[in-house]
């Protein structure tokens, strides 16, 4: 099955510092990626929509100046924090969409990220 | 909006019980339904998917589900459980025909197998 890598697996870091998180697809080329976010004892929620080529769509509430996504290529899309602050700490995880056009969607392991 | 509501927080079982997790969602329009599990300390992986035609789905593992459309419900069964369907388990939905749309996911539910 198609895999998605996602790396680091667990950062911690200062507040005030940025944090950048890659999403790869690793044996098949995605178009469209999803960051989600999930917290404790929570469900997972989207955060926004990145589409290689174009500018991600966020979903209400979320400051794109603040999670900055970037989808460069066909296999890479990434997320970076900025300014990280403690209420930023969560565990956030990618997704890539299938390539052959089904509705299915390939999650990476995930990344806890920790703000001092 | 969408929505999708797992009623059950965590199930406590032993082996060779019964299992069924219940997911209803809210959509009035043509949905795809999935479940997810989530073994401990390793990423989402997909259990079974409904995207049209028979409403009994089969999928990995022993699991399998059932659309109800008329009471808008996806519920997840396994006839005997093991200790190593111990995970969280997530049902998601979303909406064919959009192009790129996300899941929405429940809040999961946590299954807990004694040997």
């Amino acid at each position: 099955g198609a895999v998605v890598s996602q790396h680091p697996s667990r950062v911690i870091c200062k507040s005030g510092t940025s944090v950048k998180i890659e999403c790869r697809s690793l044996d098949f080329q995605a178009t469209t990626m999803f960051w989600y976010r999930q917290f404790p004892k929570q469900s997972l929620m989207l955060m926004a929509t990145s589409n290689e080529g174009s500018k991600a769509t966020y979903e209400q509430g979320v400051e794109k100046d603040k999670f900055l996504i970037n989808h460069a290529s066909l296999t890479l899309s990434t997320l970076t924090v900025t300014s990280a602050h403690p209420e930023d700490s969560s565990f956030y995880i990618c997704s890539a969409r299938d390539p052959g056009g089904l509705n299915i969607q390939y999650f990476g392991a995930g990344t806890r990220l920790s703000v001092l | 909006a969408q929505s999708v509501s797992q009623h059950n927080h965590h199930v406590i079982l032993s082996e060779a019980a019964s299992l069924e997790l219940g997911c209803n969602y809210s959509y009035g329009g043509t949905v795809n339904l999935f479940w997810y599990v989530q073994y401990p300390g390793q990423h989402l992986q997909l259990l079974l998917k409904y995207f049209s035609g028979d409403p009994l789905v089969k999928g990995i593992k022993g699991f399998e589900a059932e659309f109800i459309k008329s009471k808008f419900s996806f519920n997840l069964r396994k006839p005997s459980v093991q200790w190593s369907d111990t995970a969280e388990y997530f049902c998601a939905v979303n909406a064919p025909g959009q192009a790129g749309t996300a899941l929405i996911f429940g809040k999961g539910t946590t299954l807990s197998v004694s040997s």
